[in-house]
């Protein structure tokens, strides 16, 4: 089955350090990969999506390429703000062998960013 | 458009009783889905629908039932509360379409005591 892996936190940085969070993924098809943020008593939201192999998503300073030869998609911001502090979860959406019709998206356990001014 | 709206925000309920989370979108999504969020151990996908009309099981449905009578509504029954079930509850939504993002609702913090 479908699993995604995340590096298990509590992550703790100093503003302007450089972040980055591991993700690899397991499927059985070409997955899309998403990278959804969740702020203190909000729900998620997305920050960024790969849809193919070598493909970049970037959005709001934070980048992550999608690496099919590893299965990884590591998220990574070279300067972070107390304003980042955040969950951060790691998805993939696998169309498998049902012809694009799978619908649900499996997350990783998620990890806890604070960034200390 | 409003997105994914859910009601109510904060639930208390004592063992035994039932409630209702409503769920609804304004997107015209074919796909919603119902999580719970507990400490340490990320999303659990509960009950998902992939139209009206069309429910399955998630990850952890156990006392809990869904239906799915419009595009736009979702609700989540809990038909016998428990103090496992005390979690924060997330419906989501999403188009057809593998590439597409899902859209969050803002949660429903449920404690039973």
């Amino acid at each position: 089955g479908n699993s995604v892996t995340q590096m298990e936190g509590p992550v703790t940085l100093s503003e302007e350090a450089f972040l980055t969070i591991n993700c690899t993924y397991t499927a059985t098809g070409y997955p899309s990969l998403f990278w959804y943020v969740q702020y203190p008593g909000e729900g998620l939201q997305l920050l960024l999506k790969a849809t193919k192999a070598d493909d970049k998503g970037s959005n709001k300073g934070f980048e992550a390429t999608y690496r099919k030869e590893t299965t990884s998609f590591h998220l990574e911001k070279g300067s972070v703000q107390v304003s980042d502090s955040a969950v951060y979860f790691c998805a993939l959406s696998d169309p498998g062998n049902s012809g694009g019709s799978n619908y649900k998206l499996t997350f990783g356990k998620g990890t806890l960013l604070t960034v200390n001014p | 458009n409003a997105g994914v709206t859910q009601t109510p925000k904060f639930q208390v309920l004592k063992t035994g009783q039932s409630m209702t989370l409503q769920c609804a979108q304004d997107m015209n999504h074919e796909y919603m889905s119902w999580y719970r969020q507990d400490p340490g151990m990320g999303l659990r996908l509960i009950h998902y629908s992939v139209g009206a009309g069309i429910t399955d099981q998630g990850e952890v449905p156990n006392g809990y039932n869904v239906s799915r009578s419009t595009t736009e509504d979702f609700p989540l029954r809990l038909l016998s509360a428990a103090p496992s079930q005390t979690s924060v509850y997330f419906c989501a939504s999403r188009g057809t379409s593998v590439y597409n993002e899902q859209f969050f609702g803002p949660g429903t913090r449920l404690t039973v005591l």
